[in-house]
């Protein structure tokens, strides 16, 4: 099945600096979410993003499908973005179901 | 954006005993829905595909007879942890899928199990 990766694992932050995560796939996939979960564990969609660039508000994301990567960045980080950031895409086989990746978690200091 | 709500949040529950997972789509019908699991700084784990009218699939590894899942209707998939055993405490959460439109998948707030 197909394999996703994130890097780095662990990011620790100065309050007001910015930061990229990256996610890696390990086959072709027809689109992409990226989700922040949050200290009580509930996963907040930040990006629905097959393809191309996406911006709202501080972050943003693109998405390469054809070299299986995409990017989320993080600016002007805040002690709020602090919790997991995952990747999931869709297994193709026709049921649609996500597999995650394998995370990154972000910590931002004041 | 579309809402899925899980229910309950939370639950403590004594070895031995069953508790029932809820998994709701408000806005939309779901003719599949997906049940994860996640321990304390993994990943989530999915662990079967719900299908609305007919058996739900499990992935590798995930006993069927322990986690029980039924997709009764359009906007409604439950899971029931049967016979709950301490190492069965763990994050549960559920995504929906809309069957009307795109493969953008939607998660509910999750349910913490304990299991005492």
């Amino acid at each position: 099945g197909i394999q996703v990766e994130q890097s780095p694992p662990d990011l620790i932050l100065q309050e007001g600096a910015n930061s990229t995560l990256r996610c890696n796939f390990s086959d072709s996939v027809n689109n992409l979410q990226w989700f922040h979960q949050n200290p009580w564990g509930q996963l907040i969609n930040l990006f629905y993003i097959p393809s191309g660039t996406k911006q709202n508000g501080r972050l943003s994301a693109t998405t390469v499908a054809t070299e299986r990567y995409s990017l989320l960045y993080i600016s002007s980080s805040q002690t709020t973005d602090s919790g997991v950031y995952f990747c999931a895409v869709p297994n193709t086989s026709g049921t649609y179901k996500y597999i995650f990746g394998t995370g990154t978690r972000l910590k931002v200091l004041a | 954006g579309a809402v899925v709500s899980q229910h309950p949040s939370r639950v403590i529950c004594k070895s031995g005993t069953s508790v029932k997972i809820e998994c709701r789509s408000l806005d939309f019908q779901a003719t599949t829905m997906f049940w994860y699991r996640q321990f304390p700084k993994q990943s989530l784990m999915l662990m079967a595909t719900s299908n609305e009218g007919s058996k739900a699939t499990y992935e590798q590894g995930v006993e069927k007879d322990k986690f029980l899942i039924n997709h009764a209707s359009l906007t409604l998939s439950t899971l029931t942890v049967t016979s709950a055993h301490p190492e069965d405490s763990s994050f549960y959460i559920c995504s929906a899928r809309d069957s009307g439109s795109r493969t953008e998948a939607f998660f509910g707030q999750g349910t913490r199990l304990t299991v005492v």
